[in-house]
């Protein structure tokens, strides 16, 4: 069976530095990763999204960016964090093929920029 | 343009009622699919439910319910004597591409919440 794992689950970092979340997914081969961030009591918005290594397309400019150097592997970053960079963040894969059946999501990193 | 939007931001029920939240969705594709997301405090989305769009029979889980009506562009999810274990955000989300390439739009969600 097809699981996914994120980590950290928390996470408080002070503005300036760097940042790094890992997001790896296993029992399935060349899934469709995605980087979504939630705001406190608001809704999903789609960072990234990759269908394959090294292909990573942004949706919003910011001060992130996100790699997959590994089929099942996805990681965001930042090389210096925002206060406003505070935020729930949440992986999520599908498959690479057929029809789209929905998103299975992590378990979501807490970020608090201090 | 594709979108989805709920427009109820939060609903407070007592235990027991019943209760519906709405989505409305818009998209120029015939072939489509349509999901409903619960987070519960804990942030994890679980999926709930997958509904394409020839399908349009209603569809029971337990005390979970939901109508598509194609004609109204709506997809919504009824809970039928709510319980306090149903406290969560649920989000609505459309698939416009009936693909694998295409990316799941979501709703703003609504947050409801149970009294007990």
């Amino acid at each position: 069976s097809q699981t996914i794992h994120q980590w950290p689950a928390t996470l408080v970092q002070p503005v300036g530095s760097p940042l790094s979340l890992e997001c790896t997914v296993e029992g399935t081969s060349n899934p469709n990763l995605y980087w979504y961030r939630q705001a406190a009591g608001r809704g999903l918005q789609l960072l990234f999204y990759s269908v394959g290594i090294g292909q990573i397309s942004s949706e919003v400019p910011q001060n992130l960016s996100a790699s997959r150097p590994q089929d099942r592997q996805f990681i965001l970053s930042s090389k210096k964090l925002l206060l406003s960079d505070s935020s729930f963040y949440l992986c999520a894969w599908s498959p690479g093929q057929g029809p789209n059946y929905g998103y299975t999501f992590g378990s979501g990193t807490r970020l608090t920029v201090v | 343009a594709q979108k989805v939007t709920q427009a109820q931001t939060e609903i407070s029920v007592v235990e027991k009622e019943d209760v519906t939240l709405d989505c409305v969705y818009e998209t120029r594709d015939t072939t489509y699919y349509l999901f409903w997301y619960k987070q519960p405090p804990s942030g994890e989305l679980v999926f709930l439910i997958r509904r394409n769009s020839f399908d349009e029979q209603n569809e029971i889980s337990g005390r979970y319910s939901w109508n598509f009506q194609k004609s109204t562009s709506s997809f919504n999810f009824t809970i039928t004597a709510s319980q306090v274990v149903d406290s969560a955000v649920y989000f609505c989300a459309l698939d416009p591409g009936y693909s694998s390439a295409s990316k799941i739009i979501f709703g703003s969600g609504t947050r409801l919440s149970i009294r007990p």
